[in-house]
């Protein structure tokens, strides 16, 4: 069975700090691994990569991908109170099955 | 153009009673998913249709059905309401199975059970 674990679970840092969000996985037949920011409902899309050691980069956040070691961070630079959120990781397997981890909340205090 | 959209925004049943729970999708848009998020987990997946076929299911008990309509949109069907069921229910949309498309989601349908 898939097993995708996202670490810390929760974290409250000041605007300004740098966090880093870990996400490790278990999934047969990997594909991708896609990062969502979920602050209400609706989670909305961050960030998809296919292959290890490519930064993608958005603003102050950033996101690596290992595949060899099976894991993937997402990085906040010079965070903000609206980066307050829930970070989902899902990696997708070749079925195109996505398995979301629980998240991590994140809360910046101004 | 519109986002997902799914209706209603909350949904309050009693145990035992039946559910129904409507997504339309982006325009153009053939995959619609169906998660489920109760209170402090992470999305567990229910669903996935596309082209009006069921393309795979999560672990979850036969109760929880659906279907997509030919104009790709789709109904979640939950019957023998149970407290568990409480939740998030939300509905993703993709252009089509390719894997690399990402998934748009919209902002669910709270459904209490009491």
């Amino acid at each position: 069975e898939d097993k995708v674990v996202q670490s810390p679970l929760s974290l409250v840092v000041h605007e300004g700090d740098t966090v880093t969000l870990n996400c490790s996985y278990e999934v047969t037949n990997f594909r991708s691994l896609l990062w969502y920011k979920q602050e209400k409902k609706a989670p909305t899309f961050l960030f998809m990569l296919t292959s290890s050691g490519i930064e993608k980069k958005s603003g102050r956040l950033s996101s690596i991908l290992d595949k060899k070691e099976l894991f993937s961070i997402l990085n906040i630079t010079a965070t903000q109170t609206g980066d307050s959120a829930i970070y989902l990781c899902a990696p997708r397997d070749a079925g195109n099955m996505l398995t979301f981890g629980g998240g991590t909340r994140l809360m910046v205090k101004p | 153009e519109a986002g997902v959209t799914q209706s209603p925004t909350h949904l309050i049943k009693t145990r035992g009673q039946q559910a129904t729970l409507r997504c339309s999708p982006i325009s153009g848009h053939t995959s619609v998913y169906w998660y489920q998020q109760a209170l402090g987990l992470g999305l567990q997946f229910l669903l996935w249709y596309d082209e009006g076929e069921e393309r795979n299911r999560g672990n979850f008990p036969p109760r929880f059905s659906g279907r997509q309509f030919p104009n790709y949109s789709s109904e979640l069907n939950v019957n023998a309401l149970e407290l568990e069921d409480s939740a998030l229910y939300l509905c993703a949309s993709s252009l089509d199975t390719g894997l690399d498309e990402k998934l748009f989601f919209g902002s669910g349908t709270q459904l209490s059970v009491l």
